[in-house]
């Protein structure tokens, strides 16, 4: 298996930008977590899904955020628009049967916004 | 709330010492509490995971030690390589996993 898979691994925009980053989960996986990692903050959970539903949205910054997963193989983390503070480096991560089962986190796409 | 507190923030270890990282939680619904091992651009790994059944879990030279009464956990890491200089970070369940905030461990030849 591939693994989880991001894309894309680098983006650099500009401030007011419209920002779309790509995750495959591992085939099978009912779980679809997406995260944010900064040196600050550490990492944060922003949004996960169930069989392609979104289940806890809380972590969502602000309206700017939003995530789709129109099928059970591809989700989006869409940031509209872009802002210098939301640099930071996004993961994505899959499993099956829900978190007391351990994640696959995906490489990451490193967002820089200036 | 931070609900799982990891400690130190940062470690010194030399080559063949062991290196040990403390967690604490509070919820004690959480029934998993995994390691992961996470290298410069790269996303966290999976290192080793413990139910609450259990006092000690064992794999190679990476041991987790489980006090329920104390909710608290920690890694072993004996015999450290410089290969096992990474940020490593504990978590635990809810419904969703709840992570520390990692500890970047250096391990000097």
């Amino acid at each position: 298996d591939a693994g989880v898979i991001q894309s894309p691994r680098h983006e650099v925009t500009e401030m007011g930008q419209e920002v779309t980053l790509r995750c495959k989960p591992i085939s099978g996986h009912d779980y679809l977590f997406w995260y944010r990692q900064t040196m600050m903050r550490g990492l944060e959970l922003l949004i996960y899904f169930n069989n392609n539903v979104p289940i806890d949205d809380s972590g969502m910054p602000e309206d700017r955020f939003s995530a789709k997963m129109p099928n059970a193989s591809f989700s989006t983390l869409k940031i509209q628009p872009s802002e210098p503070r939301d640099s930071a480096v996004y993961f994505c991560a899959s499993t099956l049967g829900g978190p007391r089962y351990g994640y696959t986190f995906g490489s990451g796409t490193r967002l820089t916004v200036v | 709330q931070q609900q799982v507190k990891q400690s130190p923030q940062s470690l010194i270890v030399q080559k063949g010492g062991i290196s040990i990282i403390n967690c604490a939680y509070e919820n004690t619904a959480f029934d998993y509490f995994p390691w992961y091992q996470q290298f410069p651009g790269k996303g966290p790994a999976l290192l080793i995971a413990i139910r609450p059944d259990v006092s000690e879990k064992k794999e190679g030279r990476f041991t987790i030690s489980f006090n329920k009464s104390a909710k608290q956990f920690s890694l072993h890491i004996m015999d450290s390589q410089p290969g096992d200089s990474a940020t490593y970070f504990c978590a635990a369940n809810g419904n969703q996993f709840y992570f520390g905030t990692g500890t970047s461990l250096t391990v000097i030849p």
